[in-house]
Formats: C-alpha cells, structure tokens, sequence
C-alpha cells in the first residue's frame, strides 16, 4: 500500500525556471491538499482539492496553481520560481470532509530550493 | 480559526509516560482536536483525535478537559522512537468544504536514555 507519493524528493531550482511537484495517492480519497513548511515553522495550506475538477487556495496560495484532473493525482505547479518558494512541500490526501475521523496522510516531501 | 497553544520542548525519560499539553481556549462546539507528529522532518504522522470524550488508541492516550479548553496527549510509556515535534490542532472545514489543519510550531518532545 503506497499511500501518499510525492515526487521528485529534492529539487534545486533557478529564480524564474518553472516546475511541476507530483503528488498521487492510491487510496481513493476525495480531498488533497498541498502544505508548505519552512524551518522552524508549522505546516501552512497552499491549495486544496475536495474533488476531481474542484481546487481552491488555502492561506499562501500565490506563486502556485494546481488542478485535479482525477482522483489520484494533485500536481503542484511553480509558474516562475521565487528564493521566497525555498521550502519543503507536503502533500496529504483524506477520505472527505462528512466523516467525524477525517484523517489526513501525508507525503514524504519534497525539498525544494530555488536559487 | 481556533489557536492552540502549546510549550515549546519537553524531555521524557525512556520507558516513562510522556504528557503532552495544550491549550485551545477559543475551541467551538463542534471543532475536533487532533494529534500529529512530525519525525525528522518527515511528512506529519496522525495519532489520535477526540471531540468530548477521552480516547485511547494503540498510540496514545487524549484526554480533554470538560469545558474542552485544554487538553493533553498521552504516550504511555515513551521510546527513543517517540522523539518528534508533535501538534495540536484544531480541525476547521472551511466554506468551500476543505479541510484546514492549522499547524502550529508544536512541542520538540525528546526522549532521552
């Protein structure tokens, strides 16, 4: 059982040059969702999704867009990459918002840096 | 959103229960608590969650104060494993129906020898 799967692991940008994070998940959940996490700090909410062909942003969304094409797959994408989008990315999917235990799971990460 | 409060380290002893506090004073009625944990920089890891009652899994104990304004986290008998920054946090569905966990700095909990 994979879970949540995030690629690439690590990631050296240059300011300007665009990427695309990967994030799937094998266990048919409706809702994923992208945080951000920069040292010494908590986890902030960028995007999320609560179903395939719905997204809408969290609290740090610019710089950022993403789409939700299936089920599965909630890709991260950096139009035009910043030093201030240094950080590390985390991805986490749940099984939906009307159930009372609504655990979410999280990817292994992706530490970006972008020069 | 409602804060939570927690302090910033704590160190346990291997083999001792590890108490965990944290304080969600503004908490409404139907908002959840819940546990994360955060090893090395991994992705966070669920532990438990409760809403009035105490709950009790094979990880954890939590036990929610009456008025629901605090509560604490219990590790029954601590490893060397169990060193994390473990959060407290209070569960918002936000208007459009996302889910919103609202990640604090933690507690760095380090058990030592």
């Amino acid at each position: 059982n994979a879970g949540v799967t995030q690629t690439p692991k690590f990631q050296v940008l240059k300011t300007g040059q665009s990427m695309t994070l990967q994030c799937a998940q094998d266990m048919n959940h409706e809702y994923m969702s992208w945080y951000r996490q920069d040292p010494g700090m908590g986890l902030r909410l960028i995007h999320y999704s609560v179903g395939a062909g719905i997204t809408d942003q969290g609290e740090v969304p610019n710089g950022y867009n993403v789409s939700r094409s299936t089920t599965e797959d909630f890709p991260l994408r950096l139009l035009s990459a910043a030093p201030s989008q240094t950080s590390v990315y985390f991805c986490a999917s749940s099984q939906g918002q009307r159930l009372a235990k609504n655990i979410q799971y999280f990817g292994a990460g992706t530490r970006l840096s972008v020069l | 959103d409602a804060k939570t409060t927690q302090p910033p380290s704590m160190d346990c002893a291997e083999g001792r229960a590890a108490n965990l506090p944290c304080n969600h004073s503004t908490i409404s009625g139907n908002e959840y608590v819940y546990w994360y944990r955060q090893i090395h920089s991994q992705g966070p890891q669920y532990i438990i969650h409760g809403l009035k009652n105490n709950e009790t899994n094979e990880m954890a104990s939590l036990i929610i104060t009456e008025d629901r304004k605090s509560s604490t986290l219990i590790l029954p008998h601590a490893t060397l494993r169990d060193t994390a920054v473990y959060y407290c946090i209070v569960r918002l569905i936000l208007t459009g129906g996302g889910n919103k966990l609202t990640f604090g700095t933690g507690t760095q909990l380090k058990v030592e020898l």
